[in-house]
């Protein structure tokens, strides 16, 4: 398809687990961005690339978080040894640059730790 | 303390009623972005207000930005269920475009 694509769709593991999540954007945009979602609650910024590289970071909540981006489009949203807290929607955007570009969302994952 | 503040949290009306909903800062912003999410899905963009006073319209949808760019409203005119959903304001925080959201509110509109 041609939007931003997420998967998986839902993951459910124990705590202390790793799980990566993966972004496909939508093809030629360079910007993408990682946020997460509470129940029912706004959307909170977790990391934005431009290409490759990301310029800001700042939202990640712990160094248990990191993100890459290969190859100016997939990319990867890593949390290693889970807490229960960090169960959420997490949603990846893509845009065609910075400004005021509009931000494409996929559906996210669902992501619940027992 | 969020940056943008949504009210009502939570709207629950009959069809063909109208509603609105706002969104408040203290801080200026160069736009603000207005989305709709339904469940299981992300939120989907529905317009975008840039000046100051600007109004915006969308079939029954009416957007509006305040003169002084801190706030803006949503106003839906004779809801249908269709227009059930959370919705969201966003506004971009820095030239990185990454956006701060409200806390959303969340629209039921009864047949």
């Amino acid at each position: 398809g041609a939007g931003v694509s997420q998967s998986p769709s839902n993951k459910v593991t124990e705590k202390g687990k790793d799980v990566e999540l993966r972004c496909d954007p939508i093809s030629g945009h360079t910007a993408l961005y990682w946020y997460r979602q509470s129940l029912g609650q706004g959307l909170e910024f977790l990391i934005y690339f431009q290409g490759n590289s990301a310029p800001d970071k700042s939202g990640l909540p712990s160094d248990r978080f990191s993100a890459e981006r290969t190859g100016g489009s997939v990319s990867t949203l890593t949390i290693q040894r889970t807490q229960q807290e960090d169960s959420a929607v997490y949603l990846c955007a893509s845009s065609s640059g910075q400004g005021s570009q509009p931000q494409h969302f996929g559906d996210g994952t669902r992501l619940s730790i027992l | 303390t969020q940056l943008l503040e949504q009210s009502p949290q939570f709207l629950s009306i009959q069809e063909g009623e109208n509603l609105t909903v706002y969104c408040n800062s203290s801080s200026v912003f160069s736009s603000l972005q207005w989305y709709r999410q339904e469940p299981g899905e992300g939120p989907v963009l529905l317009v975008t207000v840039v000046t100051g006073g600007e109004v915006k319209k969308l079939k029954r949808l009416t957007f509006q930005f305040g003169d002084a760019r801190k706030d803006s409203s949503l106003h839906i005119t004779a809801a249908q269920p269709g227009d059930t959903g959370l919705y969201l304001c966003a506004g971009p925080r820095d030239a990185g475009n990454k956006l701060t959201f409200g806390g959303g509110t969340r629209v039921l509109v009864k047949p």
